[in-house]
């Protein structure tokens, strides 16, 4: 079983569509996150839930909007597309506290045209 | 955010040991030293951690200097499949608010591993 598995793992999609990418973690994990890999390859953090609370909320477009419906999943929803959206985006998760590592989903590589 | 400085680039021979350095000169107290690595076209790896003193696990070793200023994550014999690029990240456990120790990845060092 993946731990943290996104779907999906491709998205093509145009200009000023709406998009979602979903999230579930099957680790027991209370905190969950989302990063966008740009084509520079930066790893840059944009949202974190932690038991279905927004805790991060790094400056990002508000066409970006994170929903956590429970504590194993977080879904991005993505207003109005645009170009520079184009990236691969990340889900994580991990235990509460400090002394633990992130667990990475495989990633969402989204192209907008 | 606390800062690291790692090298652009290293390269190593298969089955030989690599030490990848990681410079933390401003590190605070209550800062761990995260390292992952980001294998191509695969989501970033969790590899280990450490607050003050060296650390061991099966993929490698963590060496913290005693002023814990730099840290050195040693791989103990590379193979074709440690190629990857590898962050040095520190995570402040005093963090609150809007920052809840957040990683917050460099540019990291990639590592070539040559047959």
């Amino acid at each position: 079983d993946t731990a943290v598995s996104q779907t999906p793992k491709y998205l093509v999609t145009q200009m000023g569509n709406d998009k979602s990418i979903k999230c579930e973690q099957n680790l027991g994990h209370d905190t969950m996150y989302w990063y966008k890999q740009d084509s520079k390859k930066f790893l840059k953090i944009m949202f974190s839930y932690n038991n279905k609370e927004l805790i991060i909320n790094e400056t990002v477009p508000n066409r970006f909007s994170p929903k956590s419906p429970d504590k194993a999943h977080l879904n991005l929803h993505i207003n109005s597309l645009e170009l520079g959206d184009s990236a691969v985006y990340f889900c994580a998760s991990s235990r509460d506290g400090f002394n633990y590592g992130y667990t990475f989903g495989s990633g969402t590589r989204l192209t907008v045209v | 955010d606390a800062k690291t400085t790692q090298p652009n680039s290293m390269e190593s021979n298969e089955e030989e040991p690599v030490h990848l350095p990681c410079n933390h000169s401003t590190i605070s107290g209550t800062d761990y030293i995260h390292w992952y690595r980001q294998l191509p076209s695969q989501g970033p790896e969790y590899v280990i951690h450490g607050l003050t003193s060296n650390v061991n696990n099966r993929m490698a070793s963590l060496a913290i200097a005693e002023d814990r200023k730099s840290s050195t994550l040693i791989l103990h014999r590379a193979t074709l499949r440690d190629a990857a690029v590898y962050y040095c990240i520190l995570r402040d456990a005093n963090a609150g608010g809007t920052s809840y120790g957040k990683l917050t990845f460099g540019q990291g060092t990639i590592l070539t591993v040559h047959p």
